[in-house]
């Protein structure tokens, strides 16, 4: 069975700081690791996956993701934050096989201040 | 090409109501997925479905919840009796089966029981 685990429900920032997200899973098998955005009202886009191969993971917006096998974590971070990066960011876990589902972690509300 | 057309976006209904959430897939994709957003619970996964067979259906709450694929193209979740606590949003997402597990999603289904 898989789960994730988002820690901290809000994140705030100001413009240009660093922007860190965390997440941590657990998986029986290899995982799948995924990190999605939520602008209000509106779906989830995906920003960027692991699957296998390298484990440093570039995105769009210039957001990245490490996996680290040893601490069980899949990270987001961005250098620099944007006004327009404010959004809900998931973590997200699936079995390293394909057809199976997406586990979603609870959410990590990220604000950003001028 | 268009991405997953979910209707309707918003819909209120009284207790008691049937309610039916009907949701086309992106063209070529094999794998369908429902899930629902509240703030207590985030994300969760209802149903699955892989080449028009549901796969995972233990997360559908009860048997007011039933969900079909009649075809690759549609599909439909309905909640009949609908409660007060079946007010969410039902986002419905798909997939290529061999396509690294990425989850397209549409823009959701806000439903209100009141």
């Amino acid at each position: 069975a898989q789960s994730v685990t988002q820690l901290g429900s809000h994140v705030s920032v100001s413009e240009g700081a660093l922007v860190l997200l965390r997440c941590n899973y657990s998986s029986s098998v290899p995982p799948y690791l995924f990190w999605y955005v939520q602008y209000p009202n509106q779906g989830l886009q995906l920003l960027l996956k692991y699957t296998t191969g390298a484990t440093l993971v570039k995105g769009i917006n210039g957001f990245e993701a490490e996996f680290k096998k040893s601490e069980t974590s899949f990270h987001l971070t961005k250098p620099s934050a944007h006004m327009s990066d404010a959004a809900e960011y998931f973590c997200a876990v699936s079995a390293y096989q394909a057809g199976t589902a997406l586990i979603f972690g609870k959410g990590t509300t990220l604000s950003v201040s001028s | 090409d268009a991405g997953v057309i979910q209707s309707p976006r918003h819909e209120v209904t009284e207790m008691g109501q049937e309610v039916t959430l009907r949701c086309k897939p992106i063209s070529g994709h094999n794998s369908l997925f429902w899930y629902r957003q509240t703030m207590m619970r985030g994300l969760e996964l209802l149903i699955y479905f892989n080449n028009n067979v549901p796969i995972d259906d233990s997360g559908m709450p009860e048997d007011r919840f039933s969900a079909k694929m009649p075809n690759a193209s549609f599909s439909t979740l309905k909640i009949q009796p609908s409660e007060p606590r079946d007010s969410a949003v039902y986002f419905c997402a798909s997939s290529l089966l061999a396509g690294g597990g990425e989850l397209f999603f549409g823009e959701g289904s806000r439903l209100t029981v009141l």
